[in-house]
């Protein structure tokens, strides 16, 4: 099936310091790809929509300036954390959808990436 | 409201049993549903979709979606310890954003 990685799995970082995830389609091309956010115990919450070659579009509550979203290829979306506080430590996953696909098809999911702000 | 409701659960059956979980959607628009399961620190793996009205079978799974009542479930059969994880309910909107329930926290006691 196809195959989305995610990088990093898992980052620490100092309060007020930014972090970088990088989310790549490893075997087909994504116009499109999300980004969620999950707090322990929680559900997954779309946090943005990417969109290649164009501005990402964020759910309702999502600052725009704090998470910076950028899709520059067909293959790969970043998910920048500006200025990282502990209340940003959670599970970050991204998904995407094959470009040809219909309504009926699953999303792809990246392996997650567990940030830590301390 | 939420535009999909599970039970938070924790759900919990002995071993060889039916596990059923169930899910609620307010869009009436919908058309995809999806049932994925989640172990804890991982992300979520597809077990079931489903688009039509009725059942669909897969293995020991069984998804059921009635649009008249806006109602998805799953059956799993045979309820195996491996199967403890929360599952989670998914609906996709015409915009492919998937929206997901808060998750049913699903035991299997030996």
């Amino acid at each position: 099936g196809a195959v989305v990685s995610q990088h990093p799995s898992r980052v620490i970082c100092k309060s007020g310091t930014s972090v970088k995830i990088e989310c790549r389609s490893l075997d087909f091309q994504a116009t499109t790809m999300f980004w969620y956010r999950q707090f322990p115990k929680q559900s997954l919450m779309l946090m943005a929509t990417s969109n290649e070659g164009s501005k990402a579009t964020y759910e309702q509550g999502v600052e725009k300036d704090k998470f910076l979203i950028n899709h520059a290829s067909l293959t790969l979306s970043t998910l920048t954390v500006t200025s990282a506080h502990p209340e940003d430590s959670s599970f970050y996953i991204c998904s995407a959808f094959p470009l040809s696909t219909g309504p009926n098809t699953e999303a792809f999911f990246g392996q997650g990436t567990r940030l830590t702000v301390v | 409201q939420k535009e999909v409701e599970q039970n938070s659960g924790p759900l919990s059956v002995p071993e060889g049993a039916i596990a059923s979980l169930n899910c609620t959607y307010s869009d009436r628009g919908s058309q995809s549903f999806f049932w994925y399961r989640q172990y804890s620190g991982k992300s979520p793996e597809l077990i079931m979709s489903i688009y039509s009205n009725g059942d669909k079978e897969d293995g020991r799974f069984t998804a059921q979606l009635n649009k008249a009542s806006q109602y998805v479930s799953l059956l799993i059969r045979d309820s195996q310890p491996s199967d403890s994880a929360t599952y989670l309910c998914a609906v996709k909107r015409s915009s492919y954003k998937l929206i997901f329930g808060s998750g049913t926290r699903l035991l299997v006691r030996p």
